[in-house]
């Protein structure tokens, strides 16, 4: 199974400073058709996950444009350009190119 | 809207059997793949099972491979998740979860709760 390794497990920031989540697969995540399938979610308190970014740095609809993702092979990474209090959750990265799908452990974004 | 809304969960004893539904709406529903994941209490999100379109093509998770098994009807727009043998360890939400059209899961249900207890 691809194992998929978040960092940190947990953040603190100030409203309105960045914020950054990494993601590291054990395996490549770069599929021969070209695309990466590599997805960010958000889990808000009590709610299910919700789509971020798709295929490394796409964002799904609605998706404010704070949040963006960069990466490539094995090292990903997501960011927030001002972390808004709506923002506090915690999120998961995914791989979708080889069955299991596997998520990272989470991380768990605060607002200070 | 993409609407997908879980039913069947419940307590459920070792040992014993739960089916869980999930209604779909807002979209197509015979032109997408499904999955179900779960996520234990105060855990990650764990990948339980996926069905094609068509229903060619029916994936497991380890974990569940031979007690579970997935279905879907898509004239009445369901996905289904037929649970026997069920383990404490089972115990957790359940979402059904469409694939969307560039290969991640794009829309969760709500999920309904499993508890296998005694």
């Amino acid at each position: 199974d691809i194992v998929m390794t978040q960092t940190p497990l947990s953040l603190s920031v100030t409203p309105g400073q960045p914020a950054s989540i990494s993601c590291k697969s054990s395996q490549s995540l770069l599929h021969s058709d070209g695309k990466t399938y590599l997805y960010w979610y958000l889990q808000k308190p009590g709610q299910p996950p919700q789509l971020l970014i798709y295929e490394v740095s796409n964002r799904f609809s609605g998706v404010p444009d704070r949040f963006s993702g960069s990466g490539s092979g094995t090292d990903f990474t997501l960011k927030i350009s001002r972390v808004e209090a709506e923002d506090v959750g915690v999120y998961y990265c995914m791989q979708s190119i080889q069955l299991p799908w596997t998520f990272g452990q989470g991380t768990k974004v605060e607002i200070k | 809207e993409v609407q997908l809304v879980e039913s069947g969960g419940g307590l459920v004893k070792p040992g014993g059997s739960l089916r869980l539904s999930c209604a779909a709406s807002g979209f197509t529903f015979s032109s997408y793949s499904m999955n179900w994941v779960r996520q234990a209490p105060g855990k990650g999100l764990e990948w339980v099972s996926s069905i094609s379109s068509s229903s060619s093509y029916i994936y497991y998770a380890d974990s569940v491979k031979g007690r579970f098994t997935i279905s879907r009807d898509n004239a009445k727009n369901s996905l289904y998740l037929q649970m026997n043998s069920l383990r404490a360890e089972d115990t957790a939400v359940y979402y059904c979860a469409r694939v969307g059209v560039f290969l991640g899961i794009d829309y969760w249900g709500q999920g309904t709760l499993v508890t296998v207890s005694s």
